[in-house]
């Protein structure tokens, strides 16, 4: 069990449109999410936690307005990168924390996003 | 946020080698995690240590965490090629935070 569905994988996209990314639990209940950032041989740059039913808490740096989070279910968070630009091209890692017990992060397999 | 102290960066080792690696933080954690990161995917878990001093094994991993609570290395035995990839440890301050190693890089030459 414990697994983390990340979709797409891969999307590139215009300069200033907009990218949805979604975060799917799928065999488990995940009230909290996150998102992360990760940068070519880097680790893994917490972006911020997403919370079922209530607003997204956001790491210093991270601009709410630019990268929404919902976490409209208990399955289910999605990032969208607005009014994206080349500098958001970078590979974006959501991991879902199952409700209830000391269980370990589950990572989803990342997206791709170039933005041209 | 916080990033743990994950020892040594890169690794290249010849296949049959035993690794080690480790990682150090100066802040107390209830839970170690082990992670392994292939090229463009996501991180997977490779083993979870809740107790001080617990020392457990997956196939040739082996992982411990440290009796001070603030340490935790992982051992790989007789790496193979598949090996090859990048691995995080992390550490879990509370139910919600998770802090980041900043990586070590293996490879192992056939």
């Amino acid at each position: 069990g414990a697994v983390v569905s990340q979709h797409p994988s891969r999307v590139i996209c215009k300069s200033g449109t907009s990218v949805k990314i979604e975060c799917r639990s799928l065999d488990f209940q995940a009230t909290t999410m996150f998102w992360y950032r990760q940068f070519p041989k880097q680790s893994l740059m917490l972006m911020a936690t997403s919370n079922e039913g209530s607003k997204a808490t956001y790491e210093q740096g991270v601009e709410k307005d630019k990268f929404l989070i919902n976490h409209a279910s208990l399955t289910l968070s999605t990032l969208t990168v607005t009014s994206a630009h080349p500098e958001d091209s970078s590979f974006y890692i959501c991991s879902a924390l199952r409700d209830g017990d000391n269980s370990p992060l589950h990572f989803g397999n990342g997206t791709r996003l170039t933005v041209t | 946020g916080q990033q743990l102290n994950q020892s040594p960066q890169s690794m290249f080792i010849q296949e049959g080698e035993d690794v080690s690696m480790n990682c150090t933080s100066s802040s107390i954690f209830n839970t170690w995690l082990w992670y392994k990161q292939d090229p463009g995917e996501g991180p997977v878990l490779l083993i979870a240590l809740y107790k001080a001093g617990e020392l457990t094994s997956n196939g040739r991993l082996t992982a411990q965490f440290g009796i001070t609570r603030k340490d935790s290395f992982l051992n790989i035995s007789a790496s193979i090629p598949s090996d090859v990839g990048i691995y995080f440890c992390a550490g879990r301050y509370n139910f919600n935070k998770f802090y980041f190693g900043s990586g070590t890089k293996l490879n192992v030459k056939p």
